[in-house]
């Protein structure tokens, strides 16, 4: 049981590239979210999913797209990276929807 | 709309002192309450929960206490040790679709 699997675990971009952090649970929970963590600013919602087919937007969500095609996949896409997307993401997955999540061990984002 | 509000650190303790780390909330309702420990490098884990006022949520020696009426959920721990040194978040649920709400967190570093 392998529970939240996030890749890479780290990543260099350059300003304007494009690229997919992935996020995969084997739990069957239909609740995934993306959160970003930076100093001094604890952990931020950018897009959340209640199931398959449904997403919709958190705190920061600008510059940011996902989809959920599947239960078990929650990809999340930075279109044009900016160095203000410089940041720790961490995707979570919860079989209820007051219950606790399950985090990922996170995707460290570099964007010079 | 509802917020998590913790108090700022860092907190530095010697080995077997007590610990608080306090944590107040805004929500509508009767939201469930968390504490998150994060260790160095790692993602979030689930330390200890509460769903209902008055309820305690206790684990590793950690324990907090869901009190309505101050709107609190401070984490306690009697006698930390050096392998207690983290980051730890305090956070809400307020049942609906949206995911956990997350305070900034507090640092906590314990020296021999």
């Amino acid at each position: 049981n392998a529970g939240v699997t996030q890749t890479p675990k780290f990543q260099v971009l350059k300003t304007g590239q494009s690229m997919t952090l992935q996020c995969a649970q084997d739990m069957n929970h239909e609740y995934m979210s993306w959160y970003r963590q930076d100093p001094g600013m604890g952990l931020r919602l950018i897009h959340y999913s209640v199931g398959a087919g449904i997403t919709d937007q958190g705190e920061v969500p600008n510059g940011y797209n996902v989809s959920r095609s599947t239960t078990e996949d929650f990809p999340l896409r930075l279109l044009s990276a900016a160095p203000s997307q410089t940041s720790v993401y961490f995707c979570a997955s919860s079989y209820t929807k007051g219950g606790g999540y399950t985090f990922g061990s996170g995707t460290r984002l570099t964007v010079v | 709309g509802n917020s998590v509000t913790q108090m700022e650190g860092p907190v530095t303790l010697s080995e077997e002192a007590f610990l608080t780390i306090n944590c107040t909330y805004t929500a509508t309702g009767y939201p469930s309450l968390f504490w998150y420990v994060q260790y160095p490098g790692e993602g979030l884990q689930l330390l200890l929960k509460a769903t209902k006022a008055d309820d305690k949520g206790s684990n590793k020696g950690f324990e907090a206490t869901y009190r309505k009426e101050t709107t609190s959920f401070h984490l306690e721990k009697g006698s930390v040790q050096v392998s207690d040194s983290a980051v730890y978040f305090c956070a809400l649920s307020d049942g609906g679709n949206t995911p956990l709400v997350f305070g900034k967190g507090t640092r906590l570093s314990v020296i021999a």
